[in-house]
């Protein structure tokens, strides 16, 4: 099993859909979560990162789930400008710090 | 400007050459990453760092070696043992969590080296 697993995509919405991404972790003493975007080409970039008391940043919000080891994002009104690559990240948990991608959910917002 | 930088750009290497990726950072943060990412895929951890001469294996070290002689810096060697080399190469940093907080912690990355074995 992945250590982070994420929905393989990709994703194909309208402009002004509602998409959700969803990320499961192995790891239960993991310490942090991010959401990053990656461009094609580019590095990746961080969205936001992800608390339990789940956190909303505009359009976007992102829940975290410990007891069952889940992570979410959610997209509102999606914007053509919103197509990329999501990739959800987990800080290890064990005093090695290692920081574990999950493999991305391609998103494609259509006209 | 704080920032992490990687270089160069882009690295054209005859097969059986070792070739050296360059990462400086001046964020002072104490942990260091390198990942690799193929065409289409996620990012795969090839060693990281949490503190000068010290590093660890990630999940893909093979046919790669690091140092860590500076905190600023975490070159990458991408050796003749590695077969399949031609890739695209991240380098990342950040702080490490203190004691119980978590906070801040996420990882800032360089442009990345787009390395092409021929």
């Amino acid at each position: 099993r992945k250590e982070v697993e994420q929905d393989p995509g990709p994703f194909n919405v309208p402009e002004g859909a509602t998409v959700a991404f969803n990320c499961t972790y192995s790891n239960s003493a993991s310490q942090s979560f991010f959401w990053y975007r990656q461009d094609c080409r580019k590095e990746p970039k961080l969205l936001m990162s992800v608390y339990s008391s789940g956190n909303e940043d505009g359009r976007f919000t992102a829940q975290l789930n410990r007891a069952s080891q889940y992570i979410s994002l959610l997209i509102r009104d999606s914007k053509l400008s919103d197509s990329a690559t999501y990739l959800c990240v987990v800080l290890g948990g064990d005093s090695s710090y290692k920081l574990i991608f999950g493999s991305g959910t391609r998103l494609l917002v259509r006209p | 400007d704080g920032g992490i930088t990687q270089s160069p750009k882009y690295l054209f290497r005859k097969e059986g050459q070792n070739v050296t990726l360059s990462c400086e950072q001046n964020l002072n943060h104490d942990a260091m990453y390198w990942y690799r990412q193929d065409p289409g895929q996620g990012l795969r951890l090839i060693y990281y760092s949490q503190i000068v001469n010290d590093f660890q294996k990630g999940d893909i070290a093979e046919g790669y070696s690091v140092s860590r002689e500076k905190k600023e810096s975490f070159p990458l060697t991408v050796t003749s043992a590695q077969k399949n080399p031609t890739a695209f190469y991240l380098c990342a940093s950040s702080i490490l969590p203190s004691g119980g907080g978590r906070m801040n912690t996420e990882a800032f990355f360089g442009q990345g080296t787009r390395l092409t074995v021929v």
